[in-house]
């Protein structure tokens, strides 16, 4: 079956760097786009960013752009996420994603690493 | 900018029917597939409702799906209500290559 394992959460100072990852398995892993999405607390879940099967297509959040880095290894099953000059607001439960064929959202979650940012 | 507005909660009592709206802004709610996702505290989402209408498999029928055009509107259904149903729900659909979601609606079933 198929299972999305994040790893790579903590805490981080304003400013500071982490990097998440995303172990796959129990699918095709090259054949699917995939995504990350985040939930802060007391807040409601938002997407972060997307990349393409062939990692050739990357989409952002307005709210990330220009400071995370989404990127895959189809050889060792795995995404990331780059997340450079973090911020307090970046705080939340990160959640690795695969998303269905035919624009038919998210088929399956992981079960999410969270990020603290705080001094 | 695509928005998705949905109610910040509803309630109803066990065996009841409920129904959560999800009403798009600045684009046309058709245009794109709307699914549904189901979040119970402490957990992962899970998704309920896909492309509108379709259960993924393992999902009951009591969960349902739809649109409509008239209102820019998607709505999911939940009938027969269980405790177990007590939980955050989100819509979500896509507007120029991006993900959009709903604020969500936190149902108490009680």
């Amino acid at each position: 079956q198929v299972q999305l394992v994040e790893s790579g959460g903590g805490l981080v100072r304003p400013g500071g760097s982490l990097r998440l990852s995303c172990a796959a398995s129990g699918f095709r892993f090259s054949d699917y786009y995939m995504s990350w999405i985040r939930r802060a607390p007391g807040k409601g879940l938002e997407w972060v960013s997307d990349i393409s099967n062939s990692g050739t297509y990357t989409t952002y959040g307005d709210s990330v752009k220009g400071r995370f880095t989404i990127s895959r290894d189809d050889a060792r099953n795995s995404l990331f996420l780059q997340m450079n000059s973090l911020r307090v607001e970046d705080t939340a439960v990160y959640y690795c994603a695969r998303e269905g064929q035919y624009s038919s959202g998210v088929d399956s979650w992981g079960q999410g690493t969270l990020v603290t940012v705080s001094s | 900018n695509f928005m998705l507005t949905q109610p910040p909660s509803v309630s109803e009592s066990p065996g009841k029917t409920v129904t959560i709206s999800c009403t798009g802004s600045g684009g046309s709610i058709a245009s794109n597939y709307v699914q549904w996702y189901q979040q119970r505290p402490g957990s992962a989402p899970t998704t309920m409702i896909y492309q509108d209408d379709q259960r993924p498999s393992g999902v009951p029928d009591r969960f349902s799906g739809s649109i409509d055009s008239s209102s820019n509107s998607a709505s999911l259904s939940i009938s027969a209500l269980k405790t177990e149903d007590e939980a955050d729900y989100y819509c979500q659909s896509f507007h120029d290559n991006s993900v959009v979601f709903g604020g969500g609606t936190y149902l108490t079933v009680l």
